[in-house]
């Protein structure tokens, strides 16, 4: 089955504690991306990237990295969380990175930074 | 700056028709998706404009008028079921590989 698979699906932690949230795709896509979701505000662009070893900024990537080191995979990483960070994360995936492209969303992940 | 303004509240019957509109400020974009989200679960993909016009698919169409920084979705035959939050999208010019989301339209169907 074609899939977007985020872990964890919910975490809570505290300010400061490094965590990684990871990302993979069955699909063979060439575009990745990584989303946060907040309440009136839709979804943000984290990172993004083209293919491998290509990654970039979006709109709200302070706080964040990121790494493509295989298609397959795309993990986010705080390295020093803090509770501004407490959101819903969204991974996304598809063909090419052209507007006809449909995003494939994973299930999202539900941070809470204490 | 690149914004889309989307209503954050629309209320419909079930069986009507309703439209949800997307305003933008943008320099120019590669065309206008939209998304749907259930509560709890993740946006998936219904439409792409790449040109101005009507694309239709099912009982959902999209439209997109680039001379009047304008789009809308239009949904059909309400179902109970289509209650849900919806997001237009885009690709901006300026960078082609970001994606820039509206802030997404609440639709809440009434019996």
């Amino acid at each position: 089955e074609a899939q977007v698979t985020q872990n964890p699906r919910y975490l809570i932690t505290v300010t400061g504690k490094k965590l990684t949230v990871t990302c993979s795709q069955n699909m063979n896509h060439e575009y990745m991306s990584w989303y946060r979701q907040d309440p009136g505000l839709g979804l943000r662009q984290i990172y993004y990237s083209m293919n491998v070893e290509v990654t970039d900024k979006g709109d709200v990537p302070e706080g964040y990295k990121v790494s493509r080191k295989e298609k397959r995979n795309f993990p986010l990483i705080l390295e020093s969380p803090s509770p501004n960070q407490t959101s819903l994360y969204f991974c996304a995936s598809s063909l090419g990175g052209s507007g006809n492209q449909p995003q494939h969303f994973g299930d999202g992940t539900r941070l809470s930074i204490l | 700056g690149q914004s889309l303004e989307q209503p954050s509240e629309v209320t419909a019957v079930e069986g009507a028709i309703v439209q949800i509109n997307c305003t933008y400020q943008t320099s120019g974009f590669y065309g206008l998706s939209w998304y749907q989200q259930h509560d709890g679960g993740a946006p998936t993909f219904l439409s792409y404009n790449a040109l101005d016009g009507l694309e239709e698919t099912g009982r959902f169409s999209s439209f997109l008028s680039r001379s009047d920084s304008y789009g809308y979705l239009l949904l059909q035959e309400l179902q109970m079921k289509d209650s849900a939050s919806y997001f237009c999208a885009v690709r901006p010019y300026s960078s082609a590989s970001k994606i820039i989301f509206g802030s997404g339209t609440r639709l809440s169907i009434r019996p």
